[in-house]
């Protein structure tokens, strides 16, 4: 099987701006979540989205968000986008018993 | 609250001697426990599991885990580190609830 893709790799956007990532779960997986990754706070968890609804949320600004389509790809917006968002953005899929996450390549986002 | 600790921010040995990267966990029950590993730049790579049974949990690249149900502890260990181990090791934890949460990582440099 596939693994979990990410697109784009590599972002670099101003302040102000917005920007949407997009994520491709494992095939068969209908779980899909976020993580932020930055030096200073480590990995965070953003949001699961199952089945199209979101099921979990982490502690974000309302700024961040996310959905998820039927064929379980997700996509993740961050609006007025400030210095502090730059971070490797990591997609994670799991199967139904939800106990191990499989993680994708991840998102780079530069903000300047 | 639930929580995965991991108290040495980096760790310093020398290529050929034996490693051990600590690991402990505060959940309501046993989680599932998982060790990655993070070059600079890249994803997450999972190095090994642990999910029930056997404590002794062998990983890729010649590292293993331990788990301890009495000290709450998942430590990583390898007898003879190589250069190319230089990295970021996580520890991570997940009850099957869809979202994993993650140490803050212990950075590994290997002395020649």
């Amino acid at each position: 099987k596939a693994g979990v893709t990410q697109t784009p790799r590599y972002l670099i956007k101003t302040r102000g701006q917005q920007v949407t990532l997009s994520c491709s779960p494992i095939s068969g997986h209908r779980s899909v979540s976020w993580y932020q990754q930055t030096p200073g706070q480590g990995l965070q968890f953003l949001f699961e989205y199952f089945s199209e609804t979101q099921r979990n949320k982490g502690n974000f600004p309302g700024r961040f968000s996310g959905r998820q389509f039927s064929n379980s790809r997700s996509e993740m917006n961050v609006s007025t986008l400030e210095l502090g968002d730059s971070a490797l953005y990591l997609c994670a899929s799991s199967s139904s018993d939800g106990r191990e996450q499989f993680f994708g390549p991840g998102t780079r986002l530069t903000v300047l | 609250a639930q929580s995965v600790t991991q108290p040495d921010i980096h760790i310093t040995v020398s290529e050929g001697a034996s490693l051990e990267l600590r690991c402990n966990y505060s959940y309501g029950a046993t989680p599932y426990l998982f060790w990655y590993v993070q070059s600079p730049g890249q994803g997450l790579q999972l190095l090994l599991k642990y999910f029930s049974g056997d404590t002794l949990v062998q990983g890729i690249k010649g590292f293993e885990a331990e788990f301890k149900r009495s000290q709450s502890s998942f430590n990583l260990r390898k007898p003879s580190v190589h250069w190319s181990d230089a990295a970021e090791y996580f520890c991570a934890g997940n009850t099957g609830g869809f979202k994993t949460i993650f140490g803050a990582g212990t950075r590994l440099f290997v002395k020649a």
